[in-house]
């Protein structure tokens, strides 16, 4: 039982280019979220998903687009990566979006812009 | 503004102190909420869950004031490996939920 999976765990890329964060869980959880988090401060939300086939921004979702491919899959892209995009970017899923149940959390995708 | 306030610490304290975090949180009606761990550059881990007045677990022991609008979070016999950053976080849909915690460090 994997849990939440995140691929890559590290890439670097140039300005400009582009690339899709992947992140499944084998949870049968409703609800995605995708969050960055920069040195020294706390997590901010980017884009989450209640259910297959909704989504929606947070607080940060500029520069970002996502899709909740099925249940299990929820990506997030960025079209032309700038080094303010340079974080750890962690995905998590809960059972059912506004109820009493916790986040779990993949281990995360460092990424580097140049 | 946050839903959740944490002194950010660092807390410094010596193997074997107790050590005790509050958390104050602005939703009063928030009835559930959940500590996490988070290790440097690791993903948050689920520490504990407190749905009532409080819930222990060995050496952690939350407590929920809801009259003053605060949970804590107590761990007695610290040990090296406590050394960790100790997440609040409400339960609910909220997206400013997450704060950047409270930073303890444990030293020998």
């Amino acid at each position: 039982n994997a849990g939440v999976t995140q691929t890559p765990k590290f890439q670097v890329l140039k300005t400009g280019q582009s690339m899709t964060l992947q992140c499944a869980q084998d949870m049968n959880h409703n609800s995605m979220y995708w969050y960055r988090q920069d040195p020294g401060m706390g997590l901010r939300l980017i884009y989450y998903s209640a259910s297959e086939g909704t989504t929606d921004k947070g607080e940060v979702p500029n520069g970002y687009n996502v899709s909740r491919l099925n249940k299990r899959e929820f990506s997030l892209r960025l079209e032309s990566a700038a080094p303010s995009q340079t974080s750890v970017y962690f995905c998590a899923t809960d059972a059912l979006l506004d109820s009493n149940q916790p986040q779990h959390f993949g281990d995360g995708t460092r990424l580097s812009i140049l | 503004r946050k839903e959740v306030e944490q002194d950010p610490g660092p807390f410094n304290v010596p193997e074997g102190a107790t050590v005790a975090f509050n958390c104050t949180y602005s939703n009063s009606a928030s009835q559930s909420f959940f500590w996490y761990r988070q290790d440097c550059r690791k993903e948050p881990k689920l520490l504990m869950s407190v749905y009532s007045s409080g819930n222990e677990d060995g050496r952690f022991t939350a407590q929920l004031n809801r009259a003053s609008q605060y949970i804590s979070l107590l761990i007695r016999d610290s040990k090296l490996s406590d050394s960790a950053t100790y997440l609040c976080v409400p339960a609910g849909n909220n997206d400013m939920r997450f704060g950047a915690g409270t930073r303890l460090t444990v030293k020998p």
